[in-house]
């Protein structure tokens, strides 16, 4: 069964204390990679697709990868504002558009 | 340039009622797909549709749940005699083609079964 797993859980920094977050799938002709940012009591928010295996995107303080196996969503200099869920989610292509989330990362970043 | 609308954004509906779920798409956006997300849960796949057709059914319950999205209007989602495991925040996504994918959400809408 096709699986997306996110880690860590839960992930709380400083402020100006970079880390990454990963999201890793099982490997059954993936077509697309997606990463949102989810507020409490929102919807998810899009934040970047990556479609092949060394491709990278950025975005302020974000950059996400994608290697054959996993992506890691990399955040430089946190602010407190970062502090939300981060939701990774595939797309395994065929006949249906279906996206397979992740249980996502909460991170908390403190001043 | 107005998102993926929805509505309403809470609803309170007692065992055995009908919920009725909304969804506009964003503008020039063909393609609209209902999400589940149950407490402490990730995001479930329900249905994918176009206009007038239900393109993938799978995550749908088998009983009480159908959706359509009519060649005019919004698409709804609709659950019959609701139960108080239905509680959950229902969300929907719209895309304008299906080479790239990009979902894009509503808010959602946010079901407690008394």
């Amino acid at each position: 069964e096709d699986q997306v797993t996110q880690s860590p859980e839960a992930l709380r920094l400083q402020e100006g204390e970079s880390s990454s977050l990963n999201c890793s799938y099982t490997v059954s002709g993936l077509r697309g990679l997606f990463w949102y940012r989810q507020d409490p009591g929102k919807g998810p928010e899009f934040l970047f697709t990556l479609y092949s295996a060394g491709e990278e995107k950025e975005k302020e303080r974000l950059k996400a990868t994608l290697t054959k196996k996993e992506s890691f969503l990399h955040i430089t200099a946190p602010k407190p504002e970062d502090s939300a869920t981060y939701l990774c989610a595939v797309h395994y292509g065929g006949a249906t558009n279906k996206l397979i989330f992740g249980t996502g990362t909460l991170l908390a970043v403190q001043p | 340039n107005a998102g993926v609308m929805q509505n309403p954004r809470h609803l309170v509906r007692r065992r055995g009622q009908e919920a009725r779920l909304r969804c506009s798409p964003m503008k020039g956006h063909s393609h609209v797909y209902w999400y589940r997300q149950l407490p402490e849960e990730g995001l479930k796949f329900m249905v994918y549709l176009q206009k007038e057709n239900i393109i993938d059914e799978s995550g749908m319950p088998k009983e009480r749940f159908s959706a359509e999205f009519p060649k005019e209007g919004p698409s709804i989602l609709r659950i019959q005699q609701v139960v108080r495991g239905d509680s959950a925040a229902y969300f929907c996504a719209s895309s304008r083609e299906t080479v790239n994918n990009e979902q894009f959400f509503g808010p959602g809408t946010r079901l407690t079964v008394l």
